[in-house]
């Protein structure tokens, strides 16, 4: 079947504009993750969801950074106000539920440029 | 809280010979441990994981890890390297407590030379 898909594969921006980032999830999986991985690093964790709801927003860096998952399904990572320092390939992974032995799927990622 | 130490930051072999990328973790408790490979302008692919079933496991593409809770390791191993098998290897850990987040080591960069 199909896997986890993001939209857009590219994104440039310039400093201080706003950028959505689109995450399409595998049919039936209940659980999203949003990693962020800047160059030459291992993804980091920004925020999890179960369901609808954000279950860990622990990672996020600050307050210009939000994502919703209003339907339980398709998540909107939203960047205001963006930073040079918001450049990094931004992915997405989702599980089919809360096992520790569910494996989570990783989507191609959105990499972001903000000029 | 959980962490993932990967000692190399490259490691370099000829083709055929085997492959040994080296993984410490620490975890506050029993954690999920897996093997992710990505290569260049690819997705993450997941090799192999461990869940708490035998210590070693073995995973796609003739890699094979194994579980030692006493050294806090996690050790991928491959007996005899292939060209395909140059990319950037992540070891990770979860814990159901943290809702299952992945934390990533470092990565590894593996370059196979012929």
């Amino acid at each position: 079947g199909a896997g986890v898909s993001q939209t857009p594969s590219n994104k440039v921006t310039e400093k201080g504009k706003y950028v959505e980032l689109r995450c399409d999830p595998i049919s039936g999986h209940t659980a999203l993750y949003w990693y962020r991985q800047s160059l030459g690093q291992g993804p980091e964790f920004l925020i999890y969801f179960q369901g609808t709801g954000a279950a860990d927003d622990s990672g996020l860096p600050n307050d210009r950074f939000f994502a919703v998952r209003p339907e339980g399904s398709v998540s909107t990572l939203k960047i205001q106000r963006t930073e040079r320092g918001d450049s990094a390939v931004y992915l997405c992974a989702t599980k089919r539920g809360q096992g520790k032995s569910d494996t989570q799927y990783f989507g191609p990622g959105t990499r972001l440029t903000v000029l | 809280a959980q962490s993932v130490t990967q000692l190399d930051s490259h490691v370099s072999v000829s083709e055929g010979t085997p492959v040994l990328l080296r993984c410490n973790y620490s975890s506050s408790y029993s954690p999920s441990l897996f093997w992710y490979v990505q290569h260049p302008n690819k997705g993450l692919q997941l090799l192999l994981k461990y869940t708490s079933a035998a210590t070693l496991v073995k995973g796609i593409n003739g890699f094979e890890a194994e579980f030692k809770k006493s050294e806090t390791s996690f050790h991928l191993t491959k007996p005899s390297a292939h060209m395909s098998d140059a990319a950037e290897y992540f070891c990770v850990v979860s814990e159901p407590a943290a809702g299952n987040k992945l934390t990533f080591g470092g990565g590894t960069r593996v370059l196979v030379k012929p």
